[in-house]
């Protein structure tokens, strides 16, 4: 019963190039969330998609970055053009139903062990 | 605004010793509570879930404490190990919300 798998766990890009970030949620899940985890600081909220949609991406921001979590295959966090900024640790957690605040979820929202992209 | 505040930011203490980890919070209305423990590296791990009803959880040697009253919750980690060595997260979710907020984490170093 693997967990939340993300690959690679490490990415060196040169500026200016492409990063892609991969998510396969848990078998089951349906959602799949997007955060990023700068050093010394909190995870922060970027996007929010079910399968073939984007429900939230008020997190991300406007250029560079997209997301898409396609019916096959994992959800992909792709960074156009990288900067050095964008240097941190991406997480991606997963959850089987639509987690309003009134769901416990006993069950899903699990993240994965992270992306960790450095920029140089 | 919904905000998670975390106290201290970071803590050393010996091993076997106790610890006890704050969190307050704005967030409104209240739905859940939850507490993270990321190792170095590693994507956070759930410790424990409460709910408005529901004011202490255990799992294990820790102990998650919620008072919904003042918005306060304690995260209480008895004997600690050098494996408790960890940031530990509190993770609030808003009623009607899906994207809970974050507080910045407690740096926890326990050292032999």
């Amino acid at each position: 019963n693997a967990g939340v798998m993300q690959n690679p766990r490490h990415l060196v890009r040169r500026r200016g190039q492409e990063a892609r970030l991969r998510c396969s949620p848990m078998k089951g899940h349906s959602h799949v969330y997007w955060y990023r985890q700068l050093p010394e600081e909190g995870l922060k909220f970027m996007v929010y998609l079910q399968k073939e949609n984007i429900i939230d991406e008020s997190g991300m921001p406007k250029e560079r970055f997209s997301a898409e979590f396609p019916k096959e295959g994992p959800s992909i966090l792709r960074i156009q053009q990288v900067v050095r900024g964008d240097s941190a640790a991406y997480f991606c957690a997963s959850s089987s139903l639509l987690l309003t605040g009134e769901e416990v979820d006993n069950y899903g929202y699990t993240f994965g062990s992270g992306t960790r992209l450095t920029v140089v | 605004k919904n905000q998670v505040e975390q106290s201290p930011q970071s803590l050393i203490i010996l091993e076997g010793k106790n610890c006890t980890l704050q969190c307050n919070y704005t967030v409104s209305p209240f739905s859940n509570l939850r507490w993270y423990k990321q190792d170095t590296g590693r994507g956070p791990v759930s410790l424990t879930i409460m709910t408005f009803s529901e004011n202490t959880k255990s799992n294990g040697r820790y102990t998650a404490t919620l008072d919904a009253d003042t918005k306060q919750s304690s995260l209480h980690i008895t004997a600690s190990q050098l494996s408790d060595s960890a940031s530990y997260i509190c993770v609030v979710s808003a009623g009607g919300s899906y994207i809970p907020t974050f507080g910045r984490g407690t740096s926890l170093i326990v050292h032999p």
